[in-house]
């Protein structure tokens, strides 16, 4: 069956530009998650959506970064006035249910000039 | 938060030896998963584990909770197996995974 999906696959921005970067779950999957991969911070979570609850937003770096979900599918990540420090590979993983196997799509590499 | 810590941070092997990688986490886990991510970036999720023993094909994981630590088998290595392993847990109530910085695996004909 299909994976995740994530788009664009890579995205160049200059700073100051907002962006959104889009998932697709898995189909059935109740729970979405948002990570970044860097190269001084290593592999971080961001946001957590399970269901109709409320996200865990415990890793969103500022303010500047913001998750939605919508009809528990689709989910868009949005970086406003990115920064340099932004630059980095945003991952995209779902799981069948809270607690399982975590499935990861193929990223979007951020490049912020 | 929780510690992972995985050792050696990297591996250099000839092709059709074994190894072994290693997963040490510092709290209980409700999720434990090893990954491997390929040259081109995609994380392949090889083993679910929080507990107990599995094996798929050449590959094979242990994860002794009680110890806090997990390991991974790879034998007979192939240089299709290089990239980098990540080990990544989860604790208490959460769902998100904290993930080790990875061994570097490098095959060799």
């Amino acid at each position: 069956g299909a994976g995740v999906s994530q788009s664009p696959s890579n995205k160049v921005t200059e700073k100051g530009k907002d962006v959104e970067l889009r998932c697709d779950p898995i189909s059935g999957h109740t729970a979405l998650y948002w990570y970044r991969q860097s190269l001084g911070q290593g592999l971080e979570f961001l946001i957590y959506f399970q269901g109709n609850s409320a996200p865990d937003k415990s890793g969103l770096p500022s303010d500047r970064f913001s998750a939605e979900r919508t009809g528990g599918s689709v989910s868009t990540l949005t970086i406003q006035r990115t920064q340099q420090e932004d630059s980095a590979v945003y991952l995209c993983a779902s799981s069948l249910a809270q607690y399982r196997t975590q499935y990861f799509g193929p990223g979007t590499r951020l490049l912020v000039l | 938060g929780i510690q992972v810590e995985q050792s050696p941070p990297d591996l250099i092997l000839q092709e059709g030896a074994n190894s072994t990688l290693r997963c040490n986490f510092s709290d209980s886990v409700n999720n434990l998963q090893w990954f491997h991510q390929n040259p081109w970036g995609q994380l392949i999720n090889l083993f679910y584990i929080p507990s107990g023993t599995k094996q798929n094909g050449r590959l094979s994981a242990t994860t002794v909770a009680t110890e806090r630590y997990s390991l991974l088998y790879i034998s007979s290595s192939q240089t299709t197996d290089s990239g980098v392993y990540f080990c990544a847990v989860a604790t208490g109530t959460a769902s998100k995974l904290t993930f080790g910085t990875g061994t570097r695996l490098q095959v060799t004909l």
